[in-house]
């Protein structure tokens, strides 16, 4: 079956670490995979897509990383800050013949402790 | 500061009633994509357009939801009848399909159907 999985418990880090969330899929092939940030009581917003034949992008201090041998993608945040708290989600953007679907996986919460 | 503005922001209604939620996507985007969202099953896709035309509503429980877009500046989302287990938040998203599927969601409608 389809499946998209992300880190299943909440991530808690002290402020100034390295966050890493993982998001894993099986039984699709998506061309591009996207990052979106979801704060309590608001809509989900877009921070990175990377394509399937790129292994590696950065924004700030954003990194995110593409293995479709793997299935995964890894998303980092380096020398976080507790503004960094949300929910992240991963999506998964599956070209079809006629029209693009987005399918999004359940979210991690990631906690920074100061 | 362009945005998707979705109303009502929160609506409690009891079960057998019909609800309407509304959303004006950005100006010029020309997809459109409706969600819900619940703890135990996160974001699921429940209807797509673009260009105003209906792409995919397969995650719609056809009997009682429906989608349209009258004109590109409004999108509907109506259940009829009502049930409690319709209660969650509906996101409204919209994109433009040159722009790799990314993604603007407005803020939500918390729906709590008694």
């Amino acid at each position: 079956s389809q499946k998209i999985e992300q880190n299943s418990e909440a991530l808690n880090i002290q402020e100034g670490k390295t966050a890493t969330l993982t998001c894993n899929y099986t039984n699709y092939s998506p061309a591009y995979l996207q990052w979106y940030r979801q704060d309590p009581g608001r809509g989900p917003v877009f921070l990175l897509l990377i394509r399937e034949n790129e292994k590696e992008k950065r924004k700030e201090r954003l990194k995110v990383t593409f293995d479709t041998t793997l299935k995964q993608s890894l998303f980092h945040i380096t020398a976080s800050q507790p503004a960094d708290s949300a929910t992240y989600l991963c999506a998964l953007d599956l070209l079809k013949t006629s029209y693009d679907k987005v399918i999004f996986g359940p979210g991690t919460s990631l906690s920074v402790i100061p | 500061d362009a945005r998707v503005t979705q109303t009502p922001r929160h609506k409690v209604t009891e079960m057998g009633q019909e609800v309407t939620m509304r959303c004006q996507p950005i100006l010029g985007h020309n997809t459109v994509f409706w969600y819900r969202q619940t703890m135990m099953q996160g974001l699921e896709l429940l209807a797509y357009f673009r260009n105003r035309a209906p792409l995919d509503d397969s995650g719609m429980p056809k009997d009682r939801f429906s989608a349209e877009m009258p004109d590109a500046t409004l999108a509907t989302l109506k259940i009829q009848p009502s049930e409690p287990r319709d209660s969650a938040v509906y996101f409204c998203a919209s994109g433009l399909t040159s722009a790799k599927n990314i993604q603007y969601f407005g803020a939500g409608t918390r729906l709590s159907v008694l």
